[in-house]
């Protein structure tokens, strides 16, 4: 089925481990986005990217870094994981940079940093 | 900070009834508005957008916009025990950015 894979679907760190979350869309969309959900703060953007061979920080891009490897995957990378980044990450994509019809999200990654 | 505001709920209303969701948004330059599914434990699916002030339908859900109140609900019709779920509210502003709501918890209750 067409849509966005996201990688792993579960993970537990210990703090200070480092790893990198994997995102794919097969619809050739040109803008891919990483959101944080953590409960009673609703859906926060991490970093987007607009296009191919660009990429923005979003409103709380500490602790994270990312990579658009291709039109296709946008991977996001925790250097020095800490307890305060246990929450849920979802991968979105959308044809443009403004979504004119909304995002498409990945099923998400269940992150626990202990 | 621009905000969107929901009810949190949970918003519980029995089967066949109507259910209202509301939210409300600070940044008056607003372009669009969309409307998020999320189940427990899943990831958000888009259900309708609107960009023009009134309604818009959509088989049993109805998203309503009014601009001069910055102010955009979404009503479900016959009321399903499967639309049991949390429904985001996403605002998209002058810059291209989403902004999103934390969510209101409906429960339809057979």
């Amino acid at each position: 089925n067409a849509g966005v894979t996201q990688t792993p679907k579960f993970q537990v760190l210990k703090t200070g481990q480092s790893m990198t979350l994997q995102c794919a869309q097969d619809m050739n969309h040109n803008s891919m986005y990483w959101y944080r959900q953590d409960p009673g703060m609703g859906l926060r953007l991490i970093y987007y990217s607009a296009s191919e061979g660009t990429t923005d920080k979003g409103e709380v891009p500490n602790g994270y870094n990312v990579s658009r490897l291709n039109k296709r995957e946008f991977s996001l990378r925790l250097e020095s994981a800490a307890p305060s980044q246990t929450s849920v990450y979802f991968c979105a994509s959308s044809e443009r940079w403004g979504a004119t019809y909304g995002y498409t999200f990945g099923s998400g990654t269940r992150l626990t940093v202990v | 900070q621009k905000e969107v505001e929901q009810n949190s709920g949970p918003l519980s209303v029995p089967e066949g009834a109507i259910a209202s969701l509301n939210c409300t948004y600070s940044d008056r330059g607003s372009q669009s508005f969309f409307w998020y599914r999320q189940y427990s434990g899943k990831s958000p699916e888009l259900i309708m957008f609107i960009y023009s002030n009134g309604d818009k339908e959509d088989g049993r859900f109805t998203a309503q916009l009014n601009k001069a109140s910055q102010y955009v609900s979404l009503l479900i019709r016959d009321s399903q025990p499967s639309d049991s779920a949390t429904y985001l509210c996403a605002v998209r502003d002058t810059g291209n950015q989403f902004y999103f709501g934390t969510g209101t918890s409906l429960t339809v209750i057979p």
